[in-house]
């Protein structure tokens, strides 16, 4: 069974098109994340909801737009792509904010813009 | 600021002890989480650390020192399989509750 599922997994595209990165988790947890990993790998939050509810917003550019229609569900839609977004997105979720400590990650889904 | 520092880079061979080390400077700290990371693949969870001392896990132990703002993980009996990052993570709970991830640590084990 899979924890925390991503798609797609690989995505390329070019420079100012749309795209939409759908995640789920079936464990149960009330709070998801968006990270950010870059081609040095660091790791960096850019949101997170609790219960459909933000609750962590990064300095994200505003072209980035999260939306949570349920608690098992985060999506993350990018506007209007540049080349700098190109990197490794990885959804992940916790039991609950408390429990942040411990995330379970998904796959991840890496970006290519061209 | 906040930030968390490791190592770059640590090299072992086949059955050794090695320890990765992680320095930290944050506005607030819960406490410090260890995550290990395989090449094309997902963080995963390891250990977390809320209090002083040392918590074992099979072959993998992680310590803390509040007082130092340090920390480290230490694999025992090294294989081959644990070449992999390894990245240290704060709670950070001034403004919300989020993970502050280390630069990361790449370990490489050789037979």
């Amino acid at each position: 069974d899979t924890a925390v599922s991503q798609t797609p997994k690989y995505l390329v595209t070019q420079m100012g098109n749309d795209k939409s990165i759908k995640c789920e988790q079936n464990l149960g947890h009330d709070t998801m994340y968006w990270y950010k990993q870059d081609s040095k790998k660091f790791l960096k939050i850019m949101f997170s909801y609790n219960n459909k509810e933000l609750i962590i917003n990064e300095t994200v550019p505003n072209r980035f737009s999260p939306k949570s229609p349920d608690k098992a569900h985060l999506n993350l839609h990018i506007n209007s792509l540049e080349l700098g977004d190109s990197a490794v997105y990885f959804c992940a979720s916790s039991h609950r904010t408390e429990a942040s400590y411990e995330q379970y990650f998904g796959p991840g889904t890496r970006l290519t813009v061209t | 600021g906040q930030s968390l520092e490791q190592p770059s880079e640590v090299t072992a061979v086949e059955g050794a002890i090695v320890q990765i080390n992680c320095t930290y400077q944050t506005s607030g700290f819960y406490g410090l989480s260890w995550y290990q990371q395989h090449d094309g693949g997902a963080p995963t969870f390891l250990s977390y650390n809320a209090l002083d001392g040392l918590e074992e896990t099979g072959r993998f132990s992680s310590f803390l020192s509040r007082s130092d703002s340090y920390g480290y993980l230490l694999l025992q009996e090294l294989q081959m399989k644990d070449s992999a990052s390894y990245f240290c993570a704060v709670r950070d709970l001034i403004n919300t509750d989020k993970l502050i991830f280390g630069t990361g640590t790449r370990l490489q084990v050789f037979p």
